[in-house]
């Protein structure tokens, strides 16, 4: 299984502000995916960030809201732009293995306050 | 479209006793089954997953899932529950699409557990 860090954990930020969340892996993944869970929900996902290219967006979520980069198999960032309270959740990195892999592997998850 | 339902927001059990979450999914072929359980302040961790084979799969902490096709279902189970076993239990389906691999997330079922 692969061991996945998050950085900040947590932050609280002001509103009109942009937040960079870093997502690091122990290994080379093929995929890796950021979530979005806000207080007492599930997991939506928000974007599948390929490597070297765009990342691809679920429906609701654009690319100028939350740009997300992917430099190699072990890294990618997440930022959350023009923050307003409404961007207040949990923000989990994920990642699967191998090609043949199935299960996804999380993060701890950054918890993003914006007041 | 793939989907999974959780019809328990909540349940109640008593340590010691028996325990069996729900969970029901739609997806058009074999799907890939996931059972995730979240920590207060955690990431999420796997409990077990279900492709193929033997529909009752064993996963970790003593908990089990069995694969029944014709009520599209995919229980979770304990037959004795330690107070540790309070937390957010996630059912998730996995599937491929165009897009690649995605793990889509139920609701969620909240255990407490009660002295």
């Amino acid at each position: 299984s692969a061991v996945i860090s998050q950085k900040p954990s947590r932050d609280i930020c002001q509103r009109g502000t942009s937040l960079t969340i870093q997502c690091q892996v122990d290994s080379q993944v093929t995929m890796m995916f950021w979530y979005r869970q806000q207080p007492g929900q599930s997991l939506t996902l928000i974007a599948t960030a390929n490597q070297g290219s765009e990342a691809t967006y679920e429906s609701g979520f654009v690319i100028d809201k939350f740009p997300i980069s992917r430099p190699n198999l072990t890294f990618s960032t997440l930022t959350v732009s023009n923050m307003s309270p409404e961007d207040s959740s949990i923000y989990l990195c994920s990642a699967k293995g191998g090609t043949g892999d199935t299960e996804a592997f999380f993060g701890q998850g950054t918890r993003l306050t914006v007041v | 479209a793939q989907s999974v339902t959780q019809p328990d927001i909540h349940i109640t059990v008593s340590e010691g006793a028996s325990l069996e979450l729900r969970c029901n999914y739609s997806y058009g072929a074999t799907p890939y089954l996931f059972w995730y359980v979240q920590s207060p302040g955690q990431g999420l961790q796997l409990l077990l997953k279900y492709f193929s084979g033997d529909t009752l799969v064993q996963g970790i902490k003593g908990f089990e899932a069995e694969f029944k096709r014709s009520q599209s279902s995919f229980n979770l189970r304990k037959p004795s529950v330690h107070w540790s076993d309070a937390a957010e239990y996630f059912c998730a389906v996995g599937a491929r699409n165009t897009g690649g691999f995605k793990t889509i997330f139920g609701a969620g079922t909240r255990l407490f557990v009660k002295a």
